[in-house]
């Protein structure tokens, strides 16, 4: 079975420019999870997704942040402008969906922002 | 709101001996918690479930306890060996009210290295 993809796995932009990360998750599964996570600490929920519905945002900087989910598959994150403090690890997760679902995580799109 | 706690400072231990993390939450009434291992860039990945009715649970060399009254996990490694040296998340978890999964919120980790 494919895990969840992520692209791209690394990118460094200057500040004031924008950048997208791309997931791709498990076939089939309802909830896709986007998380930041800042080195030395864990991930922070940013945005989550029960099919192709926005279930919690309350944690996205929507001055600056979006993210879709196409037909409820794909979804994108897409960052305009980026801040310095925006350098960290996107992880994308995906469950099921239903009850007691564990995550399965992307190995993250590491950004630098100059 | 939604606290999650666990031993920021690293844990180094001898190779062969009992590890031991803690993860302790408040102003939360979870009903699951899950515990997951992350290595070094790379993504998170499911180790352990317990349910808010369980005491304990086992899985190979891992245990892992929940005490609702304490508002507490703990995650022991028994017989540690080096390939166990990861960081290690815990995400107390209750289902949305239309019982679908909802959101996990994690600690921010407890590293642990052990040395052979």
């Amino acid at each position: 079975e494919a895990g969840v993809a992520q692209s791209p796995r690394y990118k460094i932009i200057e500040k004031r420019q924008s950048v997208a990360f791309w997931c791709n998750p498990i076939s089939g599964h309802a909830t896709l999870y986007w998380y930041q996570q800042i080195l030395g600490q864990g991930p922070k929920l940013l945005i989550q997704f029960q099919n192709n519905g926005v279930v919690d945002d309350s944690q996205l900087p929507k001055d600056r942040f979006s993210a879709e989910r196409l037909k409820g598959v794909d979804s994108t994150l897409k960052i305009q402008p980026a801040k310095l403090e925006d350098s960290a690890v996107y992880l994308c997760a995906s469950s099921l969906g239903r009850g007691v679902g564990e995550l399965f995580f992307g190995e993250g799109s590491r950004l630098t922002v100059l | 709101s939604q606290k999650i706690e666990q031993n920021s400072e690293a844990l180094n231990i001898q190779e062969g001996k009992t590890a031991t993390l803690t993860c302790n939450y408040t102003n939360y009434s979870p009903a699951y918690l899950q515990w997951y291992r992350q290595d070094p860039g790379r993504g998170p990945v499911f180790l352990l479930l317990i349910r808010e009715n369980e005491k304990e649970k086992r899985k190979e060399r891992l245990k892992v306890t929940f005490d609702t009254t304490l508002k507490q996990s703990l995650f022991h490694i028994t017989a540690s060996q080096p390939a166990d040296s990861a960081t290690y998340l815990c995400a107390p978890h209750r289902p949305d009210g239309s019982g679908n999964t909802g959101k996990l919120i994690f600690g921010q980790g407890t590293t642990l290295q052990v040395k052979p």
